[in-house]
């Protein structure tokens, strides 16, 4: 096991709504990382924070959103629901700037399904 | 060319086999890669870190062939548990991210 653990495991929302999902990254980790993985894809780079700051962001609009708290756990928000939205997202922990040169920790993922 | 592009799978063969998996990468100035390995509806997993030339480990090996940039995994003596998806995975130039190829799918039969 990794120690990353996400919440929840699955979700369903319908289209229009907002969601929360939740990451609590492995002890001495500083900095979480947010991908999307849609069905049959690669997970997709959303952002990172580090040390409670927006460190990075890919291709993703504005309603996608995070946060990260000073037990470097982190949350990311996703409104106005789209039916693409529907894919697992990971969280991967590390630590440091550039944590993606060095080894992360991915959690079990958040499957969510938008209707 | 993509920034990280993957051999399309799947790949099926039986136990015991030895399958390579190539994977080409755009950004000529990257100096770590990896390879993860991702059970059906589960977190991908690291099974490789490549820094230099290649790297070994047991059944596994992966190479790096910075002047064609790509790299390669080859697995021996193929088991019915090394089903799975494997991907290929570039950091960006800031080190902020991971960048994933869509994967191979590999399946061992008895």
């Amino acid at each position: 096991e990794t120690g990353v653990t996400q919440s929840p495991t699955h979700l369903i929302k319908t289209r229009g709504q907002q969601v929360t999902l939740r990451c609590s990254s492995q002890s001495g980790h500083n900095t979480v990382s947010w991908y999307q993985q849609a069905l049959g894809q690669g997970p997709q780079f959303i952002f990172q924070y580090y040390r409670e700051e927006e460190n990075g962001r890919g291709n993703f609009p504005p309603r996608f959103s995070g946060l990260q708290f000073p037990n470097y756990s982190s949350e990311l928000n996703v409104n106005a629901l789209e039916l693409d939205d529907s894919a697992l997202y990971l969280c991967a922990s590390s630590r440091g700037l550039a944590g993606a040169r060095e080894t992360q920790y991915f959690g079990p993922g958040t499957r969510l399904l938008v209707l | 060319r993509k920034e990280v592009e993957q051999d399309p799978g799947p790949f099926n063969v039986p136990e015991g086999a030895t399958v390579a998996f190539n994977c080409t990468y755009s950004n000529s100035a990257s100096q770590s890669f990896f390879w993860y390995r991702q059970d059906c509806r589960k977190e991908p997993k690291l099974l490789m870190s490549v820094y230099s030339s290649g790297n070994e480990d047991g059944r596994f090996t992966a190479q790096l062939n910075r002047a064609s940039q790509y790299i390669s995994l080859l697995i021996r003596d193929s088991k019915l548990s090394d089903s799975a998806t494997y991907l290929c995975v570039v950091p960006n130039q800031a080190g902020t991210a991971l960048i994933f190829g869509k994967g191979t799918t590999l399946s061992v039969s008895s």
